[in-house]
């Protein structure tokens, strides 16, 4: 049973820094892995999604890596905003047909202005 | 920007009730979620449906739960008899057909509880 953790559940970093939020899987056999964010009271809202057979995508200031081998991700977040302050999760699916997503419990990322 | 709408936003309801979530996926999509998050746990997977029928769901739903799409545009979730336990924030999705690009498009939720 695919197991998704994510880790620290809760940063706080001065507005501007650079910042990076972990994710790691159980089952490497994944088909893709997404990071959202879901603001308090909101749905959730995808930010990047990486297929199992890419490195890394970026979208203005997060990129996010895979390493699928190892079961691990990483969203790198560059010159924090106080806008930014959600909580971030990832998700991973399985396969193509199995269209379910496995959550991880969340990072609450807070920018101190 | 389309997007997922759900209601009602908060619902609650007395234990042993029935209850129907609402949604409206966005108007091209195909493939229907559910989710829920009980307060404080991660974001769990309901049930999927594709083509009028339920292509995969989890253990937790069970023959309490049932989803339909009476109409062409809402897709609806219903709890026969609500527990305690069923109080949660329940989160539709919705995607296009598939391609490898696609996410699952996520509405605001409703919030549940049930006493």
């Amino acid at each position: 049973k695919q197991e998704v953790t994510q880790i620290p559940a809760a940063l706080s970093v001065p507005e501007g820094e650079n910042l990076v939020l972990n994710c790691s899987f159980t089952d490497s056999a994944i088909y893709n892995l997404q990071w959202f964010r879901q603001d308090p009271g909101k749905g959730l809202t995808s930010l990047l999604l990486i297929q199992s057979s890419q490195r890394e995508q970026t979208s203005g200031r997060l990129n996010a890596s895979l390493d699928k081998s190892s079961g691990r991700s990483t969203l790198y977040i560059a010159a924090s905003q106080p806008g930014d302050s959600a909580t971030y999760l990832c998700a991973v699916m399985r396969d193509f047909g199995n269209e379910k997503l496995t959550f991880g419990t969340g990072t609450r990322l807070t920018i101190i202005p | 920007e389309p997007e997922v709408t759900q209601t009602p936003s908060h619902q609650v309801t007395q234990m042993g009730q029935e209850v129907i979530l609402r949604c409206v996926p966005i108007s091209n999509h195909l493939y229907f979620y559910w989710y829920r998050q009980i307060l404080g746990q991660k974001v769990e997977f309901l049930v999927s449906f594709y083509n009028n029928e339920i292509s995969e769901k989890s253990e937790i739903f069970d023959d309490q739960f049932s989803v339909e799409r009476p109409d062409g545009s809402n897709f609806t979730l219903k709890i026969r008899s609500t527990k305690l336990e069923d109080s949660a924030m329940y989160f539709c999705a919705s995607r296009p057909l598939a391609g490898d690009q696609e996410t699952q498009y996520f509405g605001p939720g409703t919030r549940l509880l049930v006493l």
